[in-house]
Parts: C-alpha cells; sequence; structure tokens
C-alpha cells in the first residue's frame, strides 16, 4: 500500500515551452502533498506544499508563477513549470501523506531537461 | 527551528563490515525521525522511522537506529554491509506539529568488495 506514482518519469523540452508533471496516491487518498527539488548530488528541497482544494504554500524563494500547483483531488497534484528555461533542468520529487500521519509517501521522481 | 545534520558526505566501508551513518537533529519539540535510502534516478524510500515508541527502531534490509535524546542522535546502523546498500542516505525530521519534513544533505554509502 501507500504507493506515488509521477508521470512522465522523465521529459526534454525546449527552453520557452511549459512543462506538467502529474502526482498520483493510487491507493489511498492524500490530504497534503509535497513538491521538492533535487539537483545532482544534493539534498531534497521543499519547493510547495499543496492541500486538496486550497492553494498551495511555497517555500520562501520558490517563484509561484513560474511553479504552479494545482492540487484538484485528494489523489492528484500537479506541478507546471512555465516558460521552462535550462536552470530549471532539475529531478522533481512528489511526496504525499494523509491524514495525521506524518510519514511522507514519495513518489519516483521526474527527471526534466530543459534545452 | 528544526534542523538535521548528517556527518559525513561520503562513507566507504568493506563488504560484510559494520555500516555506521550519523544523524543529529535539532528540534524545539519532541520530533518524529526517518531515514531514507535513495538509489541513482529514483524516489525516496523509507527505511525506517521513530514516532516516540521504542527508541531502538528496525527498518528494512537489515538497518536500525537508535533515538537518543539525550544526544539529539539518531544514528543508521546495520551490522554488515552488502554491495546492494551502496546509496543515497537522507535522515529526516518532522515537527509533530505539522507536516513539513526537514532533510538532512545526505551520506553517500560505498561498499567495497
Amino acid at each position: 500500500g501507500a504507493v506515488v506514482s509521477q508521470h512522465p518519469s522523465w521529459v526534454i523540452c525546449k527552453s520557452g515551452t511549459s512543462v506538467k508533471i502529474e502526482c498520483r496516491s493510487l491507493d489511498f487518498q492524500a490530504t497534503t502533498m509535497f513538491w521538492y527539488r533535487q539537483f545532482p548530488k544534493q539534498s531534497l528541497m521543499l519547493m510547495a506544499t499543496s492541500n486538496e482544494g486550497s492553494k498551495a504554500t511555497y517555500e520562501q524563494g520558490v517563484e509561484k508563477d513560474k511553479f504552479l500547483i494545482n492540487h484538484a483531488s485528494l489523489t492528484l497534484s500537479t506541478l507546471t513549470v512555465t516558460s521552462a528555461h535550462p536552470e530549471d533542468s532539475s529531478f522533481y520529487i512528489c511526496s504525499a501523506t494523509s491524514g495525521t500521519a506524518y510519514e511522507q509517501y514519495f513518489g519516483p521522481g521526474t527527471r526534466l531537461t530543459v534545452t | 527551528a528544526q534542523s538535521v545534520t548528517q556527518l559525513g558526505s561520503h562513507v566507504s566501508v568493506s563488504e560484510g563490515a559494520l555500516v555506521l551513518l550519523r544523524c543529529n537533529y535539532s528540534s524545539s519539540v519532541p520530533p518524529y525521525l526517518f531515514w531514507y535510502v535513495q538509489y541513482p534516478n529514483q524516489g525516496l524510500q523509507l527505511l525506517l522511522k521513530y514516532t516516540s515508541a521504542a527508541t531502538l527502531v528496525k527498518g528494512i534490509n537489515g538497518f536500525e537506529a537508535e533515538f537518543k535524546k539525550s544526544e539529539t542522535s539518531f544514528h543508521l546502523t546495520k551490522p554488515s554491509a552488502h554491495m546492494s546498500d551502496a546509496a543515497e542516505y537522507f535522515c529526516a525530521v518532522t515537527h509533530t506539529g505539522g507536516f513539513k519534513t526537514i532533510f538532512g544533505a545526505g551520506t553517500r554509502l560505498f561498499v567495497k568488495a
């Protein structure tokens, strides 16, 4: 149980285009989902926290207009990187938690490369 | 404020040797503590967690960790390293009053044959 999927697992896009990444909780309802960014050989950096049906809470320094997060249902959150640039290339990981459980269940990650 | 410090960005052990990965935390309230493992180009997999029950926590793949409040530590150990243990390991702390999790910088474990 507690499986989280991400789609796509990798994507290459041209500079200036937008890319959407999906995060789904497959066998539980995720009241809260998190989006992380990970640079090579570095730790996870929390980008934003989203609760179903409400606006995401972004961490300091994360551009909310560039990284659009939508948590439309209890099983789906999306991250859209708008007007992508090469510096947005990174590994994006989502996680989800339910109810009062403090354990996060992580997706397999999405490798974004912007050319 | 919470923080997590992992001592040693790289640890190298021989196959069959003891694995010890160090983690110290800072938290003003009782924390929940986690160890995760990450293989290249993959997400994080939970190894074990401390949630204020037993201080010695056993996890998957033979790993265990001991919560020591007096030392504010949560070190990860495994009696005998296996080649498949080579990966990146992250210690993390979650505030019991919320869901935000703080991750350590990570420790890369190398296992020599």
